[in-house]
């Protein structure tokens, strides 16, 4: 089975603009987690969906917002950009023959200049 | 916010020796689990041990935990050095797929 992708795996934006990153879980696997890993604040939850239902939110204002499509596939948005905004951020799907398991994405490098 | 501490920040041994990485975290739990994180890349899943377990071997990998005491400890056994990278802990609260990151142990391994 192919792992879960990310792209793009590099991005670099300016303050204020918005950024769409997207996952793409391991094949038969319907939840979608997203994390923030930061210098200063380490990894960090941001949502989770199943079945196109966002099940869990982090705490993270509101310019940070997900989907997830009918294929499983994930986007994160991510609007008004700030410099603190410049992160990894990282996807992880879940299994059902594996329910505690989640696999991580290569993750998407965010620069915000 | 992160569930709790790791100690130590970083860790440096020689090829051969033993590694120990401890955690700590904040409320009860489900599950804990140890990822390995090399160079600011994805995240592999190394081992998870239930709240109802002590104990649990995978290869080089001890895991412990210690409920009491909100603690476990991640011991590798003849390290190598490709076994350099960042390894966090993480816990599962079974509020859905949440996981909670400890703040992670940088592991170099010296030839």
């Amino acid at each position: 089975k192919a792992g879960v992708t990310q792209t793009p795996r590099y991005l670099i934006k300016t303050r204020g603009q918005q950024v769409t990153l997207s996952c793409s879980p391991i094949s038969g696997h319907r939840s979608v987690s997203w994390y923030q890993q930061t210098p200063g604040q380490g990894l960090q939850f941001l949502f989770e969906y199943f079945s196109e239902t966002q099940r869990n939110k982090g705490n993270f204002p509101g310019r940070f917002s997900g989907r997830q499509f009918s294929n499983s596939r994930s986007e994160m948005n991510v609007s008004t950009l700030e410099l603190g905004d410049s992160a990894l951020y990282l996807c992880a799907s879940v299994g059902t023959s594996r329910p505690d398991t989640q696999y991580f994405g290569p993750g998407t490098r965010l620069t915000v200049l | 916010s992160q569930q709790g501490e790791e100690d130590p920040q970083a860790l440096s041994i020689q090829e051969g020796e033993n590694a120990t990485m401890n955690c700590s975290y904040k409320t009860s739990i489900n599950n804990l689990q140890w990822y390995r994180q090399n160079s600011g890349r994805g995240l592999v899943h190394l081992i998870l041990i239930r709240s109802n377990e002590r104990e649990k071997h995978s290869g080089r990998l001890r895991v412990t935990l210690d409920t009491s005491k909100k603690s476990s400890s991640l011991l590798i056994t003849a390290s190598r050095a490709a076994d350099t990278a960042s390894y966090f802990c993480a816990t599962d609260d079974n509020a859905g797929n949440m996981l909670t990151f400890g703040g992670g142990t940088r592991l170099m391994v010296k030839p």
